[in-house]
Formats: C-alpha cells, sequence, structure tokens
C-alpha cells in the first residue's frame, strides 16, 4: 500500500503478556519512528530508526520495551510483561521532515 | 515539563468563518514545525508546515504563523469546512529530517453547519 500500516490494530492483552506490534513504513523510507499516545494527549516519541540502526530509544519507558528493524524496512514494537500503565495507542511513523503516521494499534491492558 | 502547550483543549466556529488555533513553545532549539489533523480511530495526518526561517507558509485554506520571539505559532483555516472537525496537533522537532517531534495536546475544532 502507500501509506503506514500497523497490525494489529486492536489488541487486549492480560497483565503480564508480552505483546508485539507491527509497522510496515512506507517503501524507500529511511526514517522510522514510534511514538506513544495515551487517551487525550499528544503522542510522544519512543523510539528512531535510521534504516536498521537504532539510533535512538531514549523515550523507552522501561527496559520492558524494545523494538528493532532488522532488514530496515518493518518494525516490531514489543512490550514485555505489560502493565495496565503500558494500555495506549501506540503510532508508528516514517519520513523525514514531514512524518506520515499509521493508524495505530490500541493496546489496552486488563 | 511540557515544551509545546497547546492551551485550547476545544474550538466551535461556525461554517466559513475563520479558525484559529494556538500553539506555544519553550525550547528555543526547535526550528521546524508541523500541524497534524486527527479524525478518530485513525492517525494523524500531516497538513503543513514551516521552517524557523519563516514567518508565514500558505497551502490551500491552511495557513501557519510562526513568531520566534514569542515562541508561538497558530494555524489559520479559513473558510472552515464541517469536514475540518478534528483534533489538531502542534509539534516541533529540532532539524528537519530524521528528527523525532515533540507534540502538544491537542485542540478538538468543531465547525458547525
Amino acid at each position: 500500500g502507500a501509506g503506514v500500516s500497523q497490525s494489529p490494530r486492536y489488541k487486549v492483552a492480560k497483565r503480564g503478556q508480552d505483546v508485539a506490534l507491527r509497522c510496515d513504513p512506507i517503501s524507500g523510507h529511511v526514517s522510522l519512528f514510534w511514538y506513544q499516545q495515551a487517551l487525550g494527549q499528544g503522542p510522544e516519541f519512543l523510539t528512531y530508526f535510521q534504516n536498521e540502526a537504532q539510533l535512538d530509544k531514549s523515550g523507552l519507558p522501561s527496559d520492558r520495551f524494545f523494538a528493532e528493524r532488522p532488514e530496515g524496512s518493518v518494525s516490531t514494537l514489543k512490550i514485555q510483561r505489560t502493565q495496565q500503565e503500558d494500555s495506549a495507542v501506540y503510532l508508528c511513523a516514517s519520513g523525514e521532515a514531514e512524518q506520515f503516521f499509521g493508524p495505530g494499534t490500541r493496546l489496552t491492558v486488563l | 515539563d511540557q515544551q509545546v502547550k497547546q492551551n485550547s483543549p476545544s474550538l466551535s466556529v461556525q461554517e466559513g468563518r475563520i479558525s484559529i488555533l494556538n500553539c506555544d513553545y519553550t525550547n528555543s532549539m526547535f526550528d521546524y514545525f508541523l500541524w497534524y489533523k486527527k479524525y478518530p480511530a485513525e492517525g494523524p495526518t500531516f497538513l503543513i508546515s514551516i521552517s524557523s526561517i519563516k514567518d508565514k507558509n500558505e497551502d490551500g485554506r491552511f495557513t501557519v504563523f510562526l513568531n520566534k520571539s514569542a515562541k508561538h505559532l497558530s494555524l489559520h483555516i479559513v473558510p472552515s469546512q464541517p469536514g475540518d472537525s478534528a483534533v489538531y496537533f502542534c509539534a516541533a522537532s529540532v532539524g528537519n529530517a530524521g528528527n523525532m517531534l515533540t507534540f502538544g495536546g491537542g485542540t478538538r475544532l468543531m465547525v458547525k453547519p
């Protein structure tokens, strides 16, 4: 497709479960970003990839959060031992000056 | 400490009139600013951007104004249409290529027919 796609669109996890969220960026885009958006707030930066290199992970809230982009295209955000405070929409974006966002994955941790 | 703030959580405007959405920032290193529009259950959609070397950028019905001394930017929509009803986020970055965006909290715009 032409845009950024993310899957799943919705994920419900029990507290303590591990989850994996997938992002397919726009083909050819070098830069890929992950953001977390809590209800009623703006997106907050999590991590940034340039091709397969993770250049900035300063926004990851804890060591339970891990992201990878092994071949420089698709990226996966993994959250281990999910907690209720992890409930949010996780947005992926690709692009340089203007970042193009996917529809997000809404994660609910019960 | 919020570096980008949108102090109006909501704005209601009559169709055909001007909508003005405001945004303030505190980090003087920011030199690239963007506005995004978001509908429910969708990701943010890029609208318009401005570099700090300019004070105005126009694209159709949308104009962004930047006042660097006041660390303030605004988005003007003229004329407003019901389809413009959405949440609008301003965002800022240091540099304009491959740099993280810092977002404001958003303003919900409602355009009444």
